[in-house]
C-alpha cells in the first residue's frame, strides 16, 4: 500500500498527558500537512512542510502542539498537556509539488477524557 | 482565510442537479474540490488554477472565476453515491498554506 498512513488510528488519553501521531506520507511527496477536524466541520489547518522545512504553523495551535518532519520523511505531531477541547480528529495529508492534489490519511482519532 | 461555502446542506432526488459555491476573500492561485463520506477522510475531486478554466469528469464539473475569487462545484444528473461533505480548498499562491471551506452536506435521496 502506497497511501498516506497515520498511526495510531484510536488515541483516548487523560487530560494533561502528552500524545504523539505518526503521519507516513507517500514516499515522493514533498509537501506534508496537517489538519484537525471536529464533527461537523471542515479541516482546520495546523501545519504545512515543504520537505524537512516546517514553512507554516497556524496562530491558532498554542505552545503546546509541535511537529516535525526529520530528513524530510515521515512526520510527528505532539500535542502536551491535553486538553478537553483537543478531543478531534487529525488528519495527515501529502501532496506532491506539481499537482497540489492532497492525498489524505484515515486520520487519528484523539479522545481526552 | 476560511473560503466561505453555500449551500450549507442541500437533499436532491436521484437525477436532479445541484451547484455548490465557494467564496473566499483573498485573491486565489488554485481551488480544489473534495468529497468526505462520514467517518472517511477527504477524497480529491479535482483541482482548478487561475485562469478560469473549467473542468470536471463524468457528471461533475467545476469553473473558477478568478476576479470574483469564487469557484462553483456543479453535480449534474445526481447518484446515491455523490452523498457526503463536499469541501472546496484554496490555495493563496504556491508553497502556501492549504485552507478548506465551512462545507457543503449532500444528501442524495432515491
Amino acid at each position: 500500500d502506497t497511501g498516506v498512513s497515520q498511526d495510531p488510528r484510536h488515541k483516548i488519553t487523560k487530560r494533561g498527558q502528552n500524545v504523539t501521531f505518526r503521519c507516513d506520507p507517500i514516499s515522493e511527496h514533498n509537501r506534508l500537512y496537517w489538519y484537525r477536524q471536529t464533527l461537523g466541520q471542515g479541516p482546520e489547518f495546523l501545519t504545512y512542510f515543504q520537505n524537512e522545512a516546517q514553512l507554516e504553523k497556524s496562530r491558532l495551535l498554542s505552545d503546546r502542539f509541535s511537529a516535525e518532519r526529520p530528513k524530510g520523511s515521515f512526520s510527528t505531531l505532539e500535542i502536551q498537556r491535553t486538553e478537553q477541547g483537543d478531543s478531534a480528529m487529525y488528519l495527515c495529508a501529502s501532496s506532491p509539488q506539481i499537482t497540489g492534489e492532497l492525498f489524505f490519511g484515515e486520520g487519528s482519532r484523539l479522545t481526552v477524557l | 482565510q476560511q473560503p466561505v461555502q453555500s449551500p450549507q446542506a442541500v437533499i436532491l432526488r436521484e437525477g436532479e442537479d445541484a451547484v455548490i459555491n465557494c467564496s473566499s476573500s483573498k485573491a486565489l492561485y488554485s481551488v480544489h474540490w473534495y468529497r468526505q463520506k462520514h467517518g472517511e477522510a477527504p477524497v480529491f475531486l479535482m483541482i482548478l488554477l487561475k485562469g478560469g478554466e473549467q473542468k470536471g469528469h463524468e457528471k461533475i464539473s467545476a469553473s473558477f472565476n478568478e476576479k470574483k475569487q469564487q469557484s462553483s462545484l456543479y453535480l449534474t444528473a445526481s447518484q446515491l453515491s455523490y452523498s457526503g461533505t463536499y469541501f472546496c480548498g484554496t490555495e493563496l499562491g504556491t508553497g502556501n498554506q492549504f485552507y478548506f471551506g465551512t462545507g457543503t452536506s449532500l444528501t442524495v435521496i432515491p
